[in-house]
């Protein structure tokens, strides 16, 4: 499976942007590019995800840059519900459609 | 639509004991699997299945049974519980688009304690 790298821990503050990033060289030309999140106590929620092209949606928007071999989930404005677990995970390369969660990124958000 | 349900949402079992953990949802999903997540840890796939009727192994598959006999419900089963797998345990599901899954729906989650 292709590995993702992601910061143990980011913090931010309250309804300003974030930016998390994502790793991932050894990204294969049919992996798609999905972020999940978890917050405190819950089961994880799918947040986006995409291929080659930047993708926006409600929650928050994805850059993958030109290579694919980085991304970046970006979150708008930050507030305090937004503190969670951020997963960025790579599936479909190997067709097997195991979709493995590495350790992720805690984000705090300060108030 | 109840989305992703389990059954139960806490369980005390002794070692040696089994059971079965419970997992429907009504969304038509082809795709179902089953996590855990031990304190303080990040998700580990246990079992995922593509299919009624097909079930494959994910990076964490011993001691583990499952089955996916109708679309909706794909039962995990503990064939004989140990106190290594007290953890939450969450089950998932999702349409398959080509190679991928589009956004996969977790339930609630079940809370299991072996002792």
């Amino acid at each position: 499976d292709a590995k993702t790298t992601q910061p143990n821990s980011m913090e931010s503050n309250e309804e300003e942007p974030v930016h998390l990033p994502c790793n991932h060289s050894t990204i294969s030309g049919t992996d798609y590019i999905h972020w999940y999140r978890q917050l405190p106590s819950q089961g994880p929620e799918y947040v986006i995800h995409g291929l080659t092209s930047n993708v926006n949606n409600r929650m928050a928007s994805l850059a993958i840059a030109e290579d694919r071999k980085s991304s970046t989930l970006i979150l708008h404005r930050a507030t305090l519900r937004d503190a969670a677990v951020y997963y960025c995970i790579l599936h479909g390369g190997d067709s097997s459609y195991k979709l493995i969660f590495g350790s992720g990124t805690r984000l705090l958000v300060r108030p | 639509n109840a989305g992703v349900t389990q059954t139960p949402k806490f369980q005390v079992l002794k070692t040696g004991q089994s059971m079965t953990l419970q997992c429907a949802q009504d969304m038509n999903h082809e795709y179902m699997s089953w996590y855990r997540q031990d304190p303080g840890m990040g998700l580990r796939l246990i079992h995922y299945s593509v299919g009624a009727g097909i079930t494959d192994q994910g990076e964490v598959p011993n001691g583990y049974n499952v089955s996916r006999s109708t679309t909706e419900d794909f039962p995990l089963r503990l064939l004989s519980a140990a106190p290594s797998q007290t953890s939450v345990y969450f089950c998932a599901s999702s349409h398959i688009t080509g190679t991928s899954v589009s956004e996969q729906y977790f339930g609630p989650g079940t809370r299991l304690t072996v002792t």
